[in-house]
């Protein structure tokens, strides 16, 4: 168990809301990553932290912001939610060289 | 950038077959995992292998690094082998770069 959570595991909203998920781990490491998985696509990164406050983009970041204030939390804002980010998202933590992930979001936009 | 390719696409076994799925690299790495994502989309680790081989259980996988590819044997497989195996390097910018996996179905 690489101790990562994810909230909420569902959610259905409407387009144009905001959307906030939160990642949170219990082992303090420095690294954090979000990643969606769609059919036919596989995982593609979103953003990554390297620190608190240290962030950067990865492969799909339009219309995706994160932020890191803690080292345990790391949270992901739909500023305005559109269907084509209906997805499965997960989060990730790199202890060294491997990730491991949590057991992702389900995320619906209608 | 890194291509990752894998095969075969989709495997159906009965129990208790054996089975060899493999994951090709364009590049040199210095970073492979290999994952199975259940049926319930819980993705987990299987193993870290950049080059070698190692063993867990009725799983190994072994990483020719020089060749670029990745093998992972799955032996008297159970129901519960069923799902997606990934297999991903790790590319630029602490990317994990994935192949788009190989869907095992284990039948009893």
């Amino acid at each position: 168990d690489a101790g990562i959570t994810q909230s909420p595991r569902h959610k259905v909203t409407e387009t144009g809301t905001p959307v906030t998920l939160r990642c949170h781990q219990t082992e303090n490491h420095r690294y954090m990553y979000w990643y969606r998985q769609d059919p036919g696509h596989g995982l593609r990164l979103i953003h990554y932290s390297y620190g608190v406050k240290d962030t950067d983009k990865g492969e799909v970041s339009d219309g995706y912001s994160v932020s890191r204030s803690k080292t345990e939390d790391f949270l992901l804002t739909l500023e305005s939610a559109t269907s084509s980010q209906t997805s499965v998202y997960f989060c990730a933590i790199s202890p060294s060289y491997e990730q491991y992930f949590g057991p992702g979001t389900r995320l619906t936009v209608t | 950038g890194i291509q990752v390719e894998q095969s075969p696409p989709d495997l159906i076994l009965q129990e208790g077959a054996n089975s060899t799925l493999r994951c090709n690299f364009s590049d040199s790495v210095n970073n492979l995992q290999w994952f199975h994502q259940n049926p319930w989309g819980q993705l987990i680790n299987l193993f870290y292998i950049p080059s070698g081989t190692k063993q867990n259980g009725r799983l190994s996988a072994t990483t020719v690094a020089t060749e670029r590819y990745s093998l992972l044997y799955i032996s008297s497989s159970q129901t519960t082998d069923s799902g997606v195996y990934f297999c991903a390097v790790l590319g630029s910018e602490y990317q994990l770069i994935w192949g788009a996996g190989t869907k095992l179905i284990i039948k009893p």
